[in-house]
C-alpha cells in the first residue's frame, strides 16, 4: 500500500522557517519525481515546487511565490522528501501535501500557520 | 502563459450525471490534464489522467462512473449515477517543463 505522511507543520511567527517531511511507502521512491502542493484556508490547491529523480538530474522546479525562500530537497535512503520554508510570510499559511503525479499518490497534508 | 479554467460552481440530483469542464488557455489545446476529487476536510484524490485524444487512464479503484472526455481545449469529466459522496470540489491540473498548474476548482453539489 502506497503512503505518502507528511509531518513538522505548526505555527511560526513571520520571518521564521520551518521544515516539513513526508515519508514516503509502497513505491520505488528514488524513481520518483515528487512535489509539494499547498492550500491556503477554504482556497484552491497550488502547486509549491518539484524535486526529480536524481537519476533524471535530481533538479528542483518552485512556483514564482516560493522562489528564492523555499527548498525541496529528497533523502532518497530514507525515502523522504523535504520542504525547507524560510521568509515565512503569512500568506504562506496552509495545509501541505506531499505529491505524486505519475502515481496519482497524495499525502494527508501537515498545517503550517504563520502568524505573530 | 498557461491556465485551466473551471467553473466555481456545478450541481445535480442525486442518481443523475455532471459533466464538468476544464479550459485550457490558448495554445494548449493539445495538453494533457488531470482530475482530481477533494471531498470536504480530506486530502486530495487523484481520479485521472486525460489526453487531448479523450484516452485517460483512471486511478487505483476509482469507479466507472467516472469518465473523461475532451474536445478541442476543453476537458470533462463525467460523473454518472450521482452518489451523496461525489458532493466534492474537483480540480484540473495540467503541466509543462518546469511548471504545473492547478484550475481554481469546481465545487459540486449532489442535491
Amino acid at each position: 500500500e502506497v503512503q505518502l505522511v507528511e509531518s513538522g507543520g505548526g505555527l511560526v511567527k513571520p520571518g521564521g522557517s520551518l521544515r516539513l517531511s513526508c515519508a514516503a511507502s509502497g513505491f520505488t521512491f528514488s524513481n520518483a519525481w515528487m512535489s509539494w502542493v499547498r492550500q491556503a484556508p477554504g482556497k484552491g490547491l497550488e502547486w509549491v515546487g518539484r524535486i526529480k529523480s536524481k537519476t533524471d538530474g535530481g533538479t528542483t522546479d518552485y512556483a514564482a511565490p516560493v522562489k528564492g525562500r523555499f527548498t525541496i530537497s529528497r533523502d532518497d535512503s530514507k525515502n523522504t522528501l523535504y520542504l525547507q520554508m524560510n521568509s515565512l510570510k503569512t500568506e504562506d499559511t496552509g495545509v501541505y501535501y506531499c505529491w505524486n503525479f505519475v502515481g496519482g499518490y497524495w499525502g494527508q497534508g501537515t498545517l503550517v500557520t504563520v502568524s505573530s | 502563459q498557461l491556465v485551466v479554467t473551471q467553473s466555481p460552481s456545478a450541481s445535480a440530483s442525486l442518481g443523475a450525471s455532471v459533466k464538468l469542464t476544464c479550459t485550457l488557455s490558448s495554445g494548449h489545446s493539445s495538453y494533457a490534464i488531470a482530475w482530481h476529487q477533494q471531498q470536504p476536510q480530506k486530502g486530495p484524490r487523484y481520479l485521472m489522467k486525460l489526453n487531448s485524444d479523450a484516452s485517460h487512464s483512471k486511478g487505483d479503484g476509482i469507479p466507472d462512473r467516472f469518465s473523461g472526455s475532451s474536445s478541442g481545449a476543453e476537458r470533462y469529466l463525467t460523473i454518472s449515477s450521482l452518489q451523496s459522496e461525489d458532493e466534492a470540489d474537483y480540480y484540473c491540473q495540467t503541466w509543462d517543463t518546469g511548471i504545473v498548474v492547478f484550475g481554481g476548482g469546481t465545487k459540486l453539489t449532489v442535491l
